[in-house]
């Protein structure tokens, strides 16, 4: 069972779209973070919730955590060619003794000029 | 660098053969992982190594694949009798993690290739 559910799996969308992407799971998580994953690259972290109910902004981007902490969203305005990438969520996990942060599948965003 | 480092960036290698993967993760991180990612997928937990514990071994696909984790530094990712389903990029990611909301950084990873 994944913990962490990501959707949709694959996004096409034209330039100037505007976007949801979703982050779900049934566990409550401390605090999640969002990656972005450009073709040919390792995943760079855009911005990390904390706090149930949180909005964060970064440009054209929205994040945002559910108030009960077990979901999030990423939305994206007016999306750009530059925005492509595979979107990834991750979060920390106690599984048994062993703590560690946990990814999500991705949502894979095309972009389309 | 100061960053995660992977080597080599690309290996093809003919099916069979053992395998090994480097990551050199960023000085002081204490949290090691290694995913693999096929073309246009998501990450593929593989593995994961905190300091002086037991690693989590729980996403290995099989008993082909083993990793170490020396001196609590670079780790070795080791895939032996490779099959043309191994191909894929492996990607390695450190992290200071679990002290507080820390990040992963990932290497660029290893793209393998198996023929």
């Amino acid at each position: 069972t994944q913990l962490l559910e990501q959707s949709p799996q694959f996004l096409s969308i034209q330039e100037g779209e505007n976007l949801t992407v979703y982050c779900n799971s049934s566990s409550v998580f401390s605090s999640l973070q969002w990656y972005r994953q450009e073709p040919g690259e390792g995943p760079v972290l855009l911005v990390t919730v904390v706090t149930g109910g949180e909005v964060k902004k970064l440009k054209r981007l929205t994040f945002q955590f559910g108030d009960a902490r077990k979901d999030s969203s990423l939305h994206i305005t007016a999306a750009q060619t530059g925005d492509t990438g595979l979107y990834l969520c991750a979060g920390p996990y106690s599984g048994g003794s062993n703590y560690k942060l946990t990814f999500g599948k991705g949502t894979l965003l095309t972009v389309n000029p | 660098g100061a960053g995660v480092s992977q080597s080599p960036s690309n290996k093809v290698t003919e099916k069979g053969k053992d395998v090994e993967l480097r990551c050199d993760p960023i000085s002081g991180h204490t949290a090691l992982y290694w995913y693999r990612q096929s073309l246009g997928q998501g990450l593929e937990f593989l593995i994961y190594f905190q300091g002086n514990s037991a690693p989590d071994k729980s996403g290995l696909p099989s008993d082909r694949f083993s990793a170490e984790r020396t001196g609590g530094s670079v780790s070795t990712l080791t895939i032996q009798r490779t099959q043309q389903e191994d191909s894929a990029v492996y990607l390695c990611a450190s992290s200071p993690f679990p002290r507080g909301t820390s990040e992963a950084f990932f290497g660029q990873g290893t793209r393998l290739t198996v023929v």
